[in-house]
């Protein structure tokens, strides 16, 4: 049971252009959301969140949005660059119970920026 | 600021030998988790502590997988005996609790391939 989904396995994005990246998730008790992003031997690395009371959150040429009637959120990078090409996770954090805290991986896009 | 700090990074060794992976967290965060990334099943987490205690290690595959916090600097995955289809990488990730919504931060991960 895949609670977060990331069902684009890849994307391609022409530098300076817009890259789009998705998120689909099925848990209602998801509350707070995350984009991570992670380079090859690297650990993931935390690039923007969201709390679920918010639908949008920006943070430089990264915005994150959040339709919650939807479940489903997106991250937008604007303008694309080509060190921007990585792996990148939507995460999820459960709000309740024994659960409280923790975060459920979605299965990662692999963006690439062509210059 | 020193970040996560895993060791070994790698480790190649034969089944049915004992593995000890190592994690220091960021100085302060109060959470540890241990995840493990495979090409099947993604990041999935396997335990987590909080202030040195196992809250939820509902993840840990079998009986073989044991894992310890003994202070708050320190903490151990181990597996024993290890098996092929343990081989994976295996991330820590720290968080602190001060304040709302925290992000885990990640160490560079450990690959593990059992032979």
């Amino acid at each position: 049971d895949q609670q977060v989904k990331q069902n684009s396995p890849s994307l391609s994005v022409q530098e300076g252009r817009i890259s789009i990246l998705n998120c689909d998730y099925t848990n209602s008790m998801f509350d707070y959301f995350l984009w991570y992003k992670k380079y090859p031997a690297e650990g993931p690395t935390f690039l923007i969140s969201i709390s679920s009371i918010k639908d949008k959150n920006e943070d430089g040429r990264f915005t994150v949005f959040l339709n919650k009637s939807a479940k489903h959120l997106s991250l937008h990078i604007v303008p694309s660059q080509p060190g921007d090409s990585a792996v990148y996770f939507c995460a999820a954090r459960n709000a309740g119970g024994t659960s409280y805290g923790k975060l459920t991986f979605g299965q990662g896009t692999i963006l690439t920026v062509h210059p | 600021d020193a970040g996560v700090i895993q060791s070994p990074r790698h480790e190649v060794t034969e089944m049915g030998q004992e593995v000890t992976l190592r994690c220091k967290p960021i100085s302060g965060h109060n959470s540890l988790f241990w995840y493990r990334q495979t090409m099947m099943r993604g990041l999935e987490l396997l335990i987590y502590f909080n202030n040195n205690v196992p809250i939820d290690d509902s993840g840990m595959p079998e009986d073989r997988f044991s894992a310890k916090m003994p202070n708050a600097s320190f903490s151990t995955l181990k597996i024993q005996p290890s098996e092929p289809r343990d081989s994976a990488v295996y991330f820590c990730a720290s968080r602190s609790e001060q304040g709302v919504n925290q992000p885990q931060h990640f160490g560079d991960g450990t690959r593990l391939s059992i032979l």
